[in-house]
């Protein structure tokens, strides 16, 4: 298995633009998780999925923030409109739901300008 | 929410050396992890617990679970440079999420 694919890697992009990062979770898992990493805050859940059904979006941190999954190998999460204070390390991870050994994907890193 | 408390925040070691690293919490729960992430990457699971009391090992890393399910420790044994990265300790996990600890920076001077 190819593990968690995000993409992409890296994203710079203007203040007030819209931003769609992208997670393929490993095949089998129905557990899906977005977390957001920063020097401030370290590692923080933002939503997770489970048999692709929002459960806890309470870490999104504003309207700005939206995530989907609208299939069982495919999740978005979207930021409109971009502000500088969203850069950050965006993690996906996923597991089976009654599975405890998250994996990660490589992270999509964000600068917003 | 739930807070984990990770310490030291940095860790300047020699090559060899042994390290500590623990994580505590005002909350109980049910499992601890402890993961490590090197540079671009993302955590990758190194050890998970799942009983109050249990001590696991994983080649030169040995982690325990504290007896009031508030606490967690990892050790290194015999550092090498390949140790180097954030390790992080997390509780709770399965379709609740992780709560992650702020992580513990290791590095190591040959």
């Amino acid at each position: 298995d190819a593990g968690v694919i995000q993409s992409p890697r890296h994203e710079v992009t203007e203040m007030g633009q819209e931003v769609t990062l992208r997670c393929k979770p490993i095949s089998g898992h129905n557990s899906l998780f977005w977390y957001r990493q920063t020097m401030m805050r370290g590692l923080e859940l933002l939503i997770y999925f489970n048999n692709n059904v929002p459960i806890d979006d309470s870490g999104m941190p504003e309207d700005r923030f939206s995530a989907k999954m609208p299939n069982a190998s495919f999740s978005t999460l979207k930021i409109q409109p971009s502000e500088p204070r969203d850069s950050a390390v965006y993690f996906c991870a996923s597991s089976f739901s009654d599975g405890y050994g998250y994996t990660f994907g490589s992270g999509t890193r964000l600068t917003v300008v | 929410g739930q807070q984990l408390n990770q310490s030291p925040q940095s860790m300047f070691i020699q090559e060899g050396e042994d390290v500590s690293m623990n994580c505590t919490s005002s909350s109980i729960f049910n499992t601890w992890l402890w993961y490590k992430q090197d540079p671009g990457e993302g955590p990758v699971l190194l050890i998970a617990l799942y009983k109050a009391g249990e001590l696991t090992s994983n080649g030169r890393l040995t982690a325990q679970f504290g007896i009031t399910r508030k606490d967690s420790f990892l050790n290194i044994s015999a550092s090498i440079p390949s140790d180097v990265g954030i390790y992080f300790c997390a509780g709770g996990g399965g379709a609740d999420g992780l709560t992650f600890g702020k992580g513990t920076h290791l590095i190591i001077q040959p």
